[in-house]
């Protein structure tokens, strides 16, 4: 079935690095994706959405991507810092008339001082 | 603004037991609600969602089931847990396409 898949279970970094975190998806019907970040213990804290009709989206310190073409998605964390260890999902919409989100299994981002 | 509650953060029940789990939503009306499970180190598995008082939709056959008796509270049940059962519990809602989760439950059945 379609789903959401990332391609690194765990992302080592230095603190100062630009981190980039990758998730493939396999439904072209999906139309929204979001980013989310949880540290341990925690619930999922959204970080970035992109909508379909878009391929780059900035936040603070984050970049999305969306490449429709390949059914690509990724999260540019921009001079990462210790603070941002955590588990990065990636998750995407089916727009059916009811909002039902499926998660890739997440990338775990260590930031080392 | 808006916040979701859970309650309890934690949990231990011995299997077999029955199992009630609240999740509450303030500063909004009519959400969507969802519960999901998160199995250690693992992503969410979407279990129930609601999209009103009374409508329950379930993702996958399991020994858990959902009510929401109110506009804003949905509630986790089981009537015999099961070890399988344990693992962190997320309550979420939506507005206007994003989806916000609760603090979650870690339920661990022995």
């Amino acid at each position: 079935g379609e789903s959401v898949g990332l391609h690194l279970p765990t992302l080592s970094v230095q603190e100062g690095d630009n981190s980039i975190i990758n998730c493939a998806y396999s439904n072209s019907a999906s139309d929204y994706f979001i980013w989310y970040k949880q540290e341990s213990g925690k619930g999922p804290q959204f970080i970035i959405d992109i909508r379909s009709n878009m391929d780059k989206r900035q936040g603070q310190r984050v970049t999305v991507l969306l490449n429709k073409t390949v059914k690509h998605l990724s999260l540019q964390i921009a001079a990462t810092q210790p603070g941002d260890s955590a588990v990065y999902f990636c998750a995407e919409n089916m727009r059916t008339g009811f909002q039902k989100l499926v998660f890739g299994t997440g990338t775990r981002l260590l930031v080392s001082p | 603004s808006q916040t979701i509650h859970q309650w309890p953060a934690t949990l231990v029940q011995p299997v077999g037991s029955p199992l009630s789990l609240e999740c509450t939503v303030e500063g909004t009306s009519n959400p969507n609600l969802y519960w999901y499970r998160q199995a250690a180190g693992r992503g969410l598995q979407l279990l129930f969602y609601s999209v009103g008082i009374g409508q329950i939709s379930s993702e996958v056959p399991q020994n858990l089931s959902a009510s929401r008796p109110q506009d804003r509270q949905f509630i986790l049940s089981s009537k015999k847990l099961l070890l399988s059962d344990s693992g962190f519990y997320l309550c979420a809602w939506t507005q206007e396409g994003e989806q916000y989760f609760g603090p979650g439950t870690r339920l661990t059945v022995t």
